[in-house]
């Protein structure tokens, strides 16, 4: 079973701060993805990372494929109240594969 | 709206009842998955389809959870003589299956409150 840890669990911070949220395992993976869900709504694809060592940008979001395709990173700059959610990070699914594992989640609350 | 569609949103039931959720996936997606949330959690995968055949299913998935697809469309989710610790929020989500990257798309999500 691939394990997805990510850190930390939680963080607030005030609007115009940077962060940055971790997701950490073992195993290899050939493709990893970042959700972000808000409260009473499902989880909604930000980025799809296939490549090790890979950086996308999306706007003030910068995500990053570990160099051996077994983490990732989130890196938010100047954030925003609008950023409040909760991040995960998931693996696996890729064509003939099953199921898509999911992270621990990363609580982000931003403050004015 | 062609998205995922999920209903009920919020079903609050008395211990011992059972309960039934439904979700009508994107047309074209031959895939369908069901996941359970916690709050503050990452949601935790159930069981899925690939059309109308069940190919997986968690350890999770205890004799009381039924889930079926009977016609590679909608899938229904039913949950018998439900426990307080059934008490969650319930996803659906779809893809297709020949995608590279394996994105799903998910519904609002069943909230389930069992008193």
């Amino acid at each position: 079973t691939q394990l997805l840890e990510q850190s930390p669990q939680f963080l607030s911070i005030q609007e115009g701060e940077n962060l940055t949220v971790y997701c950490n395992s073992s195993s290899v993976f050939s493709s990893l993805q970042w959700y972000r869900q808000e409260p009473g709504e499902g989880p909604v694809l930000l980025v799809t990372v296939v490549t090790g060592g890979e950086v996308k940008k999306l706007k003030r979001l910068t995500f990053q494929f570990g160099d051996a395709r077994k983490d990732s990173s989130l890196h938010i700059t100047a954030a925003q109240p609008g950023d409040t959610g909760l991040y995960l990070c998931a693996a696996g699914g890729a064509g003939t594969a099953s199921k898509l594992t999911f992270g621990t989640g990363t609580r982000l609350q931003v403050t004015l | 709206d062609t998205g995922v569609s999920q209903n009920p949103r919020h079903k609050i039931t008395k211990r011992g009842q059972n309960v039934t959720f439904r979700c009508d996936p994107i047309s074209e997606h031959n895939r369908l998955y069901w996941y359970r949330q916690t709050l503050g959690q990452g949601p935790e995968f159930l069981t899925y389809f690939q059309n109308e055949a069940q190919l997986e299913k968690s350890r999770l998935l205890s004799d009381r959870f039924s889930a079926e697809r009977p016609k590679g469309s909608f899938s229904t989710l039913e949950i018998q003589r439900t426990e307080q610790g059934d008490s969650a929020m319930y996803l659906c989500a779809s893809s297709i299956r020949l995608a590279v990257t394996g994105e799903l798309f998910f519904g609002e999500g069943s909230r389930l409150t069992v008193l």
